[in-house]
C-alpha cells in the first residue's frame, strides 16, 4: 500500500516569506501523480498544483512551486510571497492508479499559519 | 456549474441511529469517492464508484454503505451509528481518464457527524 509521509505538522512563516513543506511518499509504481491540496478554515480541500511522475520538470503554480525529487520519492511544496490567506492546512497526496481507481493516499497534513 | 455539493453540512446522531449523507456532482465525472477526516489527521477513503452499479470498499468501509444508482449521485449510509464515525465527511468526483487529469479529485465542501 502507498504511503504518504508529511513530517511538519505546524509550520509558520512571515507575510511575504517563502515557505517548504515537505512531503515524502512510498510507491511501488513507475507512473503515478502527486497534488498538493489546501484546506483552509472553510474546511474546503482545493487543489493547489498537481506533478506527473514521467515528468522531470517541476510543477509551478503563480506562487506555488514544487521540489520533485522522485529516485528520493520527495515531493516538497514552496510558498513564495507568503499571504495572510494561505492560512491552512496542506495535505500532499499520491495518486495510485490501482485496480483502475485513481485512489489518492493523503498525508496527515501540515498547518501552516502566516504571521503577519 | 456547482460541481459537488452535499448535504447535510452538519448532524448530530444518537448512538444507533441512522442517516444518509448525501452527494451530487454535475461535472459528468465517472468516479466518485467518500472520504472521512479525523481531527489531525488525513483524508481516509472509506468507499468508491467508478461508475454507476459499482462500488468497492475503500481503507475504512466498517459501518459504511454506498449505491451508485446514476452518474450523479452517489449516497453514504451510516447504519447503527457509534460514536467512532463521528469525523468529517468528504465527497468527490474525478474524471478517471486515461491521461493527466485522471486523478484530479474535486471536493465537496464537507458534512460535520457528531455521533453522541
Amino acid at each position: 500500500a502507498q504511503t504518504v509521509t508529511q513530517s511538519q505538522p505546524e509550520m509558520s512563516v512571515q507575510e511575504a516569506e517563502t515557505v517548504t513543506l515537505s512531503c515524502t511518499y512510498d510507491t511501488s509504481e513507475s507512473n503515478y501523480y502527486l497534488f498538493w491540496y489546501k484546506q483552509p478554515p472553510s474546511r474546503q480541500m482545493i487543489l493547489v498544483i498537481r506533478q506527473e511522475a514521467y515528468k522531470q520538470q517541476n510543477a509551478t503554480e503563480n506562487r506555488f512551486s514544487v521540489n520533485f525529487q522522485k529516485a528520493a520519492k520527495s515531493f516538497s511544496l514552496e510558498i513564495s510571497d507568503s499571504q495572510l490567506g494561505d492560512t491552512a492546512m496542506y495535505f500532499c497526496a499520491h495518486g495510485d492508479s490501482g485496480a483502475g481507481s485513481y485512489q489518492l493516499t493523503f498525508g496527515k497534513g501540515t498547518k501552516l499559519s502566516v504571521i503577519p | 456549474n456547482a460541481g459537488v455539493t452535499q448535504t447535510p453540512k452538519f448532524r448530530i446522531l444518537k448512538i444507533g441511529q441512522s442517516m444518509t449523507l448525501q452527494c451530487t456532482q454535475d461535472m459528468n465525472h465517472n468516479y466518485m469517492y467518500w472520504y472521512r477526516q479525523d481531527p489531525g489527521m488525513g483524508l481516509k477513503l472509506i468507499y468508491y464508484s467508478v461508475g454507476a452499479g459499482i462500488t468497492d470498499k475503500g481503507e475504512v468501509p466498517n459501518g459504511y454503505n454506498v449505491s451508485r444508482s446514476t452518474t450523479e449521485d452517489f449516497p453514504l449510509r451510516l447504519e447503527l451509528a457509534a460514536p467512532s464515525q463521528t469525523s468529517v465527511y468528504f465527497c468527490a468526483s474525478g474524471g478517471g481518464d486515461r491521461g493527466r487529469r485522471a486523478y484530479e479529485q474535486y471536493f465537496g465542501p464537507g458534512t460535520r457527524l457528531t455521533v453522541t
